[in-house]
């Protein structure tokens, strides 16, 4: 299995622009997750689907941010517009049935977003 | 907002030595599960205890839980350069949802 893919690895962009991260989840996996990392707040959790269907966005930011997962193989978190202080890097993560409750997440390697 | 928050925030210890890291957390919990990450690598899995469990192993690896305390160690055994990395506790609570909530991390660096 190839794990959790993110695209792209680095992003470079100026604020007021439009930002869409990738996520294709291991196969077989129902739970989605996206975290957020930076230095100052840690890892945060942003939003998390289940069989697609998203169950808990409270800590998205801002209306500037949404997810979407229109499949069960793939997912994007979107920027618009961006803004320096999005500049961070977002992982996205993938679990079993049983969810985070009783597994293991599987996280890509992250997409390092930098807002000019 | 962290549920849990790790003990040291960064540790040097050289290779050969146990290292030991410790997090609180603060809320009721299914369970406490550690792991690992690599510079500008993507998290990684190392072990899940279950609430009703007070310690764990995997190979070198020796976990704690101390629900009264709310607290979970650890430990490293017999460290390598590789075991270079930040480490991070996550909380799974007890109210039905299936949040992960990761600590502020302890970041390890084995010298050789």
């Amino acid at each position: 299995d190839a794990g959790v893919i993110q695209s792209p690895r680095h992003e470079v962009t100026e604020m007021g622009q439009e930002v869409t991260l990738r996520c294709k989840p291991i196969s077989g996996h129902d739970y989605l997750f996206w975290y957020r990392q930076t230095m100052m707040r840690g890892l945060e959790l942003l939003i998390y689907f289940n069989n697609n269907v998203p169950i808990d966005d409270s800590g998205m930011p801002e209306d500037r941010f949404s997810a979407k997962m229109p499949n069960a193989s793939f997912s994007t978190l979107k920027i618009q517009p961006s803004e320096p202080r999005d500049s961070a890097v977002y992982f996205c993560a993938s679990s079993r049935l049983a969810g985070a409750n009783t597994g293991e997440l599987f996280f890509g390697e992250g997409s390092r977003l930098t807002v000019l | 907002s962290q549920q849990g928050e790790e003990d040291p925030q960064a540790l040097s210890i050289q290779e050969g030595e146990n290292a030991t890291m410790n997090c609180s957390y603060k809320t009721s919990i299914n369970n406490l599960q550690w792991y690992r990450q690599n510079s500008g690598r993507g998290l990684v899995h190392l072990i899940l205890i279950r609430s009703n469990e007070r310690e764990k192993h995997s190979g070198r690896l020796r976990v704690t839980l101390d629900t009264s305390k709310k607290s979970s160690s650890l430990l490293i055994t017999a460290s390598r350069a590789a075991d270079t990395a930040s480490y991070f506790c996550a909380t799974g609570d007890n109210f039905g949802n299936e949040k992960l909530t990761f600590g502020t991390g302890t970041r390890l660096t084995i010298i050789p």
